[in-house]
């Protein structure tokens, strides 16, 4: 069973296009993550949150909307894509905010054309 | 503020020889400390963590990892490299002052020769 799922694996779409991408994790983690992975594999946390609350906000555009219906789930949409939208976003989750060990599904790679 | 620095984009080493991947840290506080490995294709798996104790940290699949306090260094090391320890290796951080963010530094690339 697959601990940290995402989908889609792979988004090609243009710019100016809205997109969501869904993550679910079955390990029953209280606290979700979301980190954008650069064409240069610089891994930089976007948000996080907590048993559905928002807990960490970087200072990412806000047609970043994230989005937990509940905390096995985190979902990212993104509004009016742009070209440097374009990376592999991953989805993790940890036991709760103080846990230390994360662990991660197996990202999406958005192409924005 | 909590930074992470990989000196090398790269490390290469002849199968069986050891192997070395380098790590500084800055933080608040006491330092919490990791360190992930990404196959291609993949998300990040968790390898080892420090938090307190012993400087000498063993993880998954012969790993360890040296924490140096006066150095604010956390080397990842291996007695003898296999070709399929080929990946990029991530260095985490996190203080115990406050906040619940992990920084990652660049990540470095290990080539295991045959």
């Amino acid at each position: 069973d697959t601990a940290v799922s995402q989908t889609p694996k792979y988004l090609v779409t243009q710019m100016g296009n809205d997109k969501s991408i869904k993550c679910e994790q079955n390990l029953g983690h209280d606290t979700m993550y979301w980190y954008k992975q650069d064409s240069k594999k610089f891994l930089k946390i976007m948000f996080s949150y907590n048993n559905k609350e928002l807990i960490i906000n970087e200072t990412v555009p806000n047609r970043f909307s994230p989005k937990s219906p509940d905390k096995a789930h985190l979902n990212l949409h993104i509004n009016s894509l742009e070209l440097g939208d374009s990376a592999v976003y991953f989805c993790a989750s940890s036991q709760d905010l103080a846990a230390l060990e994360q662990y991660f599904g197996p990202g999406t790679r958005l192409t924005v054309t | 503020a909590q930074s992470v620095a990989q000196p090398e984009d790269q490390v290469n080493v002849a199968e069986g020889n050891p192997l070395t991947v380098k790590c500084t840290y800055s933080v608040s506080g006491n330092p919490y400390l990791f360190w992930y490995v990404q196959y291609p294709n993949r998300g990040l798996q968790f390898l080892l963590k420090y938090i307190t104790g012993d400087n000498l940290v063993k993880g998954s699949y012969g790993f360890e990892a040296e924490f140096n306090k006066s150095q604010t260094s956390f080397h990842l090391k291996k007695p003898s490299a296999l070709v399929s320890d080929s990946a990029l290796y991530f260095c985490a951080v996190r203080g115990d002052t406050g906040g619940f963010k992990t920084i990652f530094g660049a990540g470095t690339r290990l080539f295991v020769k045959a």
